[in-house]
Parts: structure tokens; sequence; C-alpha cells
């Protein structure tokens, strides 16, 4: 079975600071998705970003970026310019290539920002 | 138009009751699922239907029930409720091939008395 693990449950920024938040996670399969989620407390599950496991490149989206380090099963996330809107639990998740297995969550990371 | 949207967003309710939380999409997509975050926010899957099939099954007591009417709608009904079944359930959808992110509902606070 896979497992997801993020080992870090809670970290602190300053505003307008980069932080990192760790992710690794056990799996057999070649082909499998890798993804970031934000949870503010709104409750809302929020996709950051998305990383395919068959492509070499890290993934991108605006000031959020990904190290996906396939051969030592990593996944982090980097947050550049921290903002307040950026405080929430961030769960990294898994899923199979293939099939439409449901995600396999790590346990949160809860992100704080300070002004 | 909400593209997941599951109701109620609050459930209050004691226990032995019988209760159901709806959840409907409009994405198109072809696979529905149910998510239990517990108190310590530890997201785990529940059961996931793929055109009216139910395909995973996690070991979830027999209390719950997925019901589906169509691809568009997966149900979750819960009977005798438990103290433990305070949770947020949330209800996702996406696409069965490729890793098409998935979307969540806004989720249901289910508070058992």
């Amino acid at each position: 079975a896979q497992t997801v693990t993020q080992s870090q449950p809670e970290m602190s920024v300053q505003e307008a600071e980069t932080v990192t938040l760790s992710c690794t996670y056990d799996t057999s399969e070649s082909d499998y998705y890798l993804f970031w989620y934000k949870q503010p407390p709104s409750r809302q599950m929020i996709l950051v970003i998305r990383q395919e496991a068959y492509k070499q490149q890290n993934a991108t989206e605006n000031r959020f970026s990904v190290n996906f380090q396939k051969a030592a099963k990593s996944f982090s996330l980097k947050i550049s310019d921290s903002q307040l809107g950026d405080a929430a639990m961030y769960f990294c998740a898994y899923k199979p290539g293939g099939g439409a297995d449901g995600l396999t969550f790590g346990k949160g990371t809860h992100l704080i920002i300070q002004p | 138009d909400t593209a997941v949207s599951q109701t109620p967003k609050y459930l209050v309710t004691q226990m032995g009751n019988d209760k159901s939380i709806k959840c409907e999409q409009n994405l198109g997509h072809d696979t529905m699922y149910w998510y239990k975050q517990d108190s310590k926010k530890f997201l785990k899957i529940m059961f996931s239907y793929n055109n009216k099939e139910l395909i995973i099954n996690e070991t979830v007591p027999n209390r719950f029930s997925p019901k589906s009417p169509d691809k568009a709608h997966l149900n979750l009904h819960i009977n005798s409720l438990e103290l433990g079944d305070s949770a947020v359930y949330f209800c996702a959808s996406s696409p069965v091939t490729g890793g098409g992110g998935y979307t969540f509902g806004s989720g249901t606070r289910l508070t058992v008395v």
C-alpha cells in the first residue's frame, strides 16, 4: 500500500520569506501523480500544484513550486514571497496512474505566516 | 455554478439516528468519492463510484452506504450514528483517467451528540 509522510506538523515563516514543506512517499508503482492541496480555515480543499511522475521537470504555479526527486521519493513544496493568505493546512497527496483510485494523503502541515 | 456541491454544510444529530449527505457535481467527471477528515485533520478515502459501480470500498463500517442514482450524484447514507462518526465528510470528483486534479466539495461537518 502506498503511504505519504509529512514530517512537519507545523511550520512558521515571516511574511515575504520563502518556506519549504516536506513530503515523502512510498510506492512500487512507476506511473503516478502527486499533488499539494491547501485547506484554509474555511475548510475548502484547494489544489495548489500537481506533478506527473514521468515528467522530470518540476511543476511551478506562480509563487508555488515543487522539488520532485523521484529516486528519493520526495516531493517538497516551496512557497516564495509568503503572504498572509497562504496560512493554511497543506496536504501532500498521491494517486497511482490510471484507474479511478482515490488520493492517499499525508497528515498535513499547518503553515503559519507571521506578519 | 458550484462544481461540486454537498448538502448540508453542517449536521448535528443524536446517536442512533440515520442521516444522509448529498453530493452533486456538474463537471462531467466519471468518478466521485467520499472522504472523511477526522479531528486531527487526517483525510482518508471511504468510497469511490465510477459509472455507478463501487470500485473502492475501504474498511468502513457497513453502517455507511454510498448511493449513486446517476453519474452526477453520490450520496452518503449513515445508519445508527455513533459519537465516533463525528467528522468532516468531503465529496470529490475526478476524471477516470489521467492525473487530473480532484475537485472537492466544501465539506459537511457532522456532529453526533
